[in-house]
């Protein structure tokens, strides 16, 4: 059964801390991607990545960080340098050849709570 | 970095009747995709239109694009329950073409 799987599915921090929200895939899709949502907006992208170590930055990546030593693997770690992590996270992966576009399948996301 | 605008923000209708949600952006673009997401859940994706296209189907799901005008349309007909969700067109990035980037939807609320 293909997919992608995120873990926790719910989240508390207190403040200061690091916490890591992991995310799996089995499609073997080459590219992922991790995705903020806040309340009522759309998504905004962290980082994503077209291969197995190598990822880039995406609009909002202050704050966090990933590490893609798997294909199938694409761990998020958010920092305590990130001011305002309460959000749902979402990771999301696609096909990645070629310069065109794929359709992106979604995790059912991690909701983190900042104490 | 550019962006799809949903609109309406929010639309409410009673099964049965057709839904029509619009995403304009503002650069050219060479697709454009739409996804679903039911409230606290991840997003599906629903349909890609390419620019060479002007229409696509899938199922009850209409989409076009008008590359003069810069939007693209999605047209729900024959409404259920279970089409209630928040719409999203979505873009290619600055970054690459596998780079999306989201509007911040519009939610759909279909009455039994």
């Amino acid at each position: 059964d293909g997919g992608i799987t995120q873990s926790p599915k719910y989240l508390f921090r207190k403040e200061g801390q690091n916490v890591t929200l992991s995310c799996e895939q089995n499609l073997n899709h080459d590219a992922m991607y991790w995705y903020r949502q806040d309340p009522g907006q759309g998504l905004r992208l962290i980082y994503y990545s077209q291969i197995v170590n190598d990822f880039q930055k995406g609009d909002i990546a202050e704050g966090y960080s990933v590490s893609r030593e798997k294909k199938e693997s694409f761990p998020l770690t958010v920092t305590s340098a990130q001011k305002n992590p309460t959000a749902f996270y979402l990771c999301a992966s696609s096909i990645a050849s070629g310069g065109d576009a794929y359709a992106q399948y979604f995790g059912p996301g991690t909701r983190l709570t900042v104490l | 970095s550019q962006q799809g605008e949903e609109d309406p923000q929010a639309l409410s209708i009673q099964e049965g009747e057709n839904a029509t949600m619009n995403c304009s952006y503002k650069t050219s673009i060479n697709n454009l995709q739409w996804y679903r997401q039911n409230s606290g859940r991840g997003l599906v994706h629903l349909i890609l239109i390419r620019s060479n296209e002007r229409e696509k189907h899938s199922g009850r799901l209409r989409v076009t694009l008008d590359t003069s005008k810069k939007s693209s349309s999605l047209l729900i007909t024959a409404s259920r329950a279970a089409d209630t969700a928040s719409y999203f067109c979505a873009t290619p990035g600055p970054g690459s073409a596998r780079q999306l980037t989201f509007g911040s939807g519009t939610q759909l609320t279909v009455l039994p």
